[in-house]
């Protein structure tokens, strides 16, 4: 069966370090894959979307890498800052109808100051 | 100003009761969805309509029900609801990738 996952439930960091956060997937071939940000009693904010032709894409501090061997994706936040405090899903499309996302359960980030 | 609204925010109603959630979204999108999030916050889509038609129905109970009366509004009803039922609810929407959420609405069945 198809399967997304995040493999921290949790990371804590300190301010300034480069958080990571990983999302591994099996038996997919997803044509993108998205991040997104969700903060407590809120909806989700999308981030990035990399495709599958993409190896790398940058917002700001943010960096997403996608590795269609691997199956993997990894997020990156460099100088952390507390405000970056927050669950962090990753999402796959499922293929098929548009916007038909797959989510990861999410991590949740905690940046000490 | 509000991209992707719902109400209510809040649902509180008892076992058996029919309840339904709105949606309306100013974004021009033409795809809209409706998402489940569970108490161990695993978000799962449920339903999405293109332009007034259903293009992606999880599989959900037939007790729910989405509604599309124009591209701007997808609302959610349920018969019968259980005590599983209980979750937060969100409407999204998109053009053509990025999905934007709604604030979420708290329905707790008890």
């Amino acid at each position: 069966s198809q399967k997304i996952e995040q493999n921290s439930e949790a990371l804590n960091i300190q301010e300034g370090k480069t958080a990571t956060l990983t999302c591994n997937y099996t038996n997919y071939s997803p044509a993108y894959l998205q991040w997104y940000r969700q903060d407590p009693g809120r909806g989700p904010v999308f981030l990035l979307l990399i495709r599958e032709n993409e190896k790398e894409k940058r917002k700001e501090r943010l960096k997403v890498t996608f590795d269609t061997t691997l199956k993997q994706s990894l997020f990156h936040i460099t100088a952390s800052q507390p405000a970056d405090s927050a669950t962090y899903l990753c999402a796959l499309a499922k293929g098929g109808s548009q916007g038909n996302l797959i989510f990861g359960k999410g991590t949740k980030l905690s940046v000490k100051p | 100003d509000t991209a992707v609204s719902q109400t209510p925010k809040y649902l509180v109603t008892q076992m058996g009761n029919d309840k339904s959630i709105k949606c309306e979204q100013n974004l021009g999108h033409d795809t809209m969805y409706w998402y489940k999030q569970d108490s161990k916050k695993f978000l799962k889509i449920m339903f999405s309509y293109n332009n007034k038609e259903l293009i992606i129905n999880e599989t959900v109970p037939n007790r729910f029900s989405p509604k599309s009366p124009d591209k701007a509004h997808l609302n959610l009803h349920i018969n019968s609801l259980e005590l599983g039922d209980s979750a937060v609810y969100f409407c999204a929407s998109s053009h053509p990738d990025e999905q934007f959420f709604g604030p979420g609405t708290r329905l707790t069945v008890l």
